[in-house]
Formats: C-alpha cells, structure tokens, sequence
C-alpha cells in the first residue's frame, strides 16, 4: 500500500496567516492526490482533486501544488472558517490512503 | 441536491455482522462510483471500500479484505456494505461518499455517517 504522511499533525495559526500543509507519498502517485476539510462532528468535504484542481464552490484562497511524492496544500489567508482538520488522500492504488490529518487550529 | 443516506449501524458483538446501506438521490445513480470511508473515535479518515458504477468492479482495504463485501442495487440507488467477522476495531463511523467519475477514484460527496460499535 502507498502510505501517506502529513506534517504537522498540528498547526496553530491565527486570522490571516498563510498556512501550509505537507503531505508525502511512500511512492510517486502523479497528481492523483486530493484534500479534504472536515469540521468536527461533519462529513469531510472535498477542498482540491488532481493535486491543484479546485472543487466548484472553494474559496480561492485555498491551493494545491505538487506531484510524484511531496504535495502541499495552502491556505492564503486563514479565516475563522478554516480551522478545521486536513487530510490528503491518494488515489494512484486502488487502496485510497489517507494521510493522518492536520488539525488547523486558533493561536 | 446529491443526497447520500447511510442507515444500519449499532451495535454488535465482536464476530458479528451488520449490513449497511446507503441511499442515494439527486443524480444518476448507475454513473458513479460509491466508496465507503470509515473513521475511528477521535482517529482518522480511513478508506474501506469502493464499487464502480455498474457494480462489476470492487474494492477492499487489506484491513476489510476477506470480511466485508460491498454491492450495489442500481433499480434502487443503494449500495450495501456487509460486514462480517466484526472486531472491536471495526468500532467507526461510516461515511458513504459518491465519486465523480464511473470507476472509484475520490469522494465529492459525502453522507453523514452511521456509527459502528463492536463491543461485548
């Protein structure tokens, strides 16, 4: 399996930071990588697919770059929104991998 | 409106079964995949399985592998997931997400959950 490895586990920011997540494959996986948002006690909602491709409806301020093994997801201005948990997640195997996650939270 | 309605989950002694279901509406239904995703209390997002749009395709964690089997019923805009053989760390809410494309590749939406408890 293709192992995913988020850092940091956490990130403590405040309104108006730019923020960066990492996310490293095990082995290069294209561009076959998406990002997830989840708010505690909700269903994650899809943030970015195909590495840098942004879902209809995400707020500009969010990117995605990177392809092969070393991915990053930015956030350009934090907002009060945004604190939440990021997961990555591989879709080269057909076994879909989650990295652990990146909790996002207040300064 | 993409609605995803996961039901079935309680629970259930270790070795045990349970099937879940998740209803679908709001987009045709036989063009997409569906995968379930799981996610232990206070852990993380965990992929267990996936379906391709017409049922013939499926897909297994190693950690499921064996124990559960996913099907759907494209006259009924359901997908199921049987699990057998239950153990404690089966204990998860389920999300079933859909896909944007035939064959499994991410989730672009997802439903609420159905929690999973394997316990004595």
């Amino acid at each position: 399996d293709i192992q995913m490895t988020q850092s940091p586990s956490t990130l403590s920011a405040s309104v108006g930071d730019r923020v960066t997540i990492t996310c490293r494959a095990s082995q290069s996986i294209s561009s076959w990588l998406a990002w997830y948002q989840q708010k505690p006690g909700k269903a994650p909602e899809l943030l970015i697919y195909k590495a840098s491709d942004l879902q209809n409806g995400v707020p500009s301020r969010f990117s995605g770059s990177g392809s092969g093994t070393e991915f990053t997801l930015t956030i350009s201005s934090l907002q009060p929104d945004d604190f939440a948990t990021y997961y990555c997640q591989q879709y080269r195997s057909y076994s879909r991998t989650f990295g652990q996650g990146t909790k996002v939270e207040i300064k | 409106e993409v609605q995803l309605l996961e039901s079935g989950g309680g629970l259930v002694q270790p070795g045990g079964s349970l099937r879940l279901s998740c209803a679908a509406s709001g987009f045709t239904f036989r063009n997409y995949a569906i995968n379930w995703v799981r996610q232990a209390p206070g852990k993380g997002l965990e992929w267990v399985s996936a379906v391709g749009g017409s049922g013939g395709s499926t897909y297994y964690a190693d950690s499921v592998k064996g124990r559960f089997t996913i099907s759907r019923d494209n006259s009924k805009n359901i997908v199921y997931l049987l699990m057998n053989s239950l153990r404690p760390e089966d204990t998860a809410v389920y999300f079933c997400t859909k896909g944007p494309l035939t064959v499994p590749t991410i989730s672009d939406y997802w439903g609420q959950g159905t929690l999973v408890t394997v316990s004595s």
